[in-house]
């Protein structure tokens, strides 16, 4: 069984600082990665995935994540954040056959400070 | 450009009532899923189906039923509401893993409080 691990519950970051969120995952197969955004009191908005081809996604407003399948990582990065970007932000896993539905992670809060 | 409603953003219910609640997706998507959302403890799913009148199991679906009648409906029945169902309730859809556009949409949500 598949399962996600986010290493930070809370990220609290200045305003134009940069930013890494991080993702672990388990897997005894290869997998499709997503990290997905969410915004107070709303529903979950796609960020970037890595379905195939190179390792490093660039993904909207600025994110990108670099799939590392040694350390099964699939971690978040943001050269410059902005308030805006202050949200919740969860990385999920699925395998290739898409029998069983995504994983998500627990989660990271981002709070950027001006 | 909504492409998942939820019928309701916020909900309010008693305890014992028998509680819909309605995810409509126009994407033609073969996959739709439910989860709640809780703090601290992420997005656990709750029932999922692969196509019209089929329904699996997911992590956490005690008290809960679904139904699929159409493709484009996924409804979440909660049968007799109680004060632990409390959170927010997010429907998904997606098409086949193998397609390049593969990837969860999500509605905006349903709050559910129940007192």
């Amino acid at each position: 069984a598949q399962s996600v691990t986010q290493l930070d519950s809370q990220v609290p970051v200045f305003e134009e600082a940069p930013v890494e969120l991080r993702c672990n995952y388990s897997s005894s197969v290869s997998v499709y990665l997503f990290w997905y955004v969410q915004y107070p009191n709303q529903g979950l908005q796609l960020l970037l995935k890595y379905l195939s081809g190179s390792t490093l996604v660039k993904g909207i407003n600025g994110f990108e994540a670099e799939f590392n399948k040694s350390q099964t990582s699939f971690h978040l990065r943001k050269p410059s954040v902005h308030i805006s970007d202050t949200a919740e932000y969860f990385c999920a896993v699925s395998d290739l056959s898409g029998n069983t539905p995504l994983v998500f992670g627990k989660g990271t809060r981002l709070s950027v400070i001006a | 450009d909504v492409k998942v409603t939820q019928s309701s953003r916020y909900l309010v219910k008693r305890t014992g009532e028998k509680v819909f609640l309605e995810c409509v997706q126009d994407m033609d998507h073969e996959n739709m899923f439910w989860y709640r959302q809780d703090p601290g403890l992420g997005l656990r799913l709750i029932y999922f189906s692969y196509d019209v009148k089929m329904k699996e199991k997911g992590d956490i679906p005690e008290g809960y039923s679904v139904s699929r009648e159409k493709k484009e409906r996924f409804s979440l029945i909660l049968e007799s509401a109680s004060t632990n169902q409390t959170s927010m309730y997010l429907c998904a859809s997606s098409s086949y893993p193998q397609t390049v556009n593969y990837g969860y949409t999500f509605g905006s949500g349903t709050r559910l409080t129940v007192v």
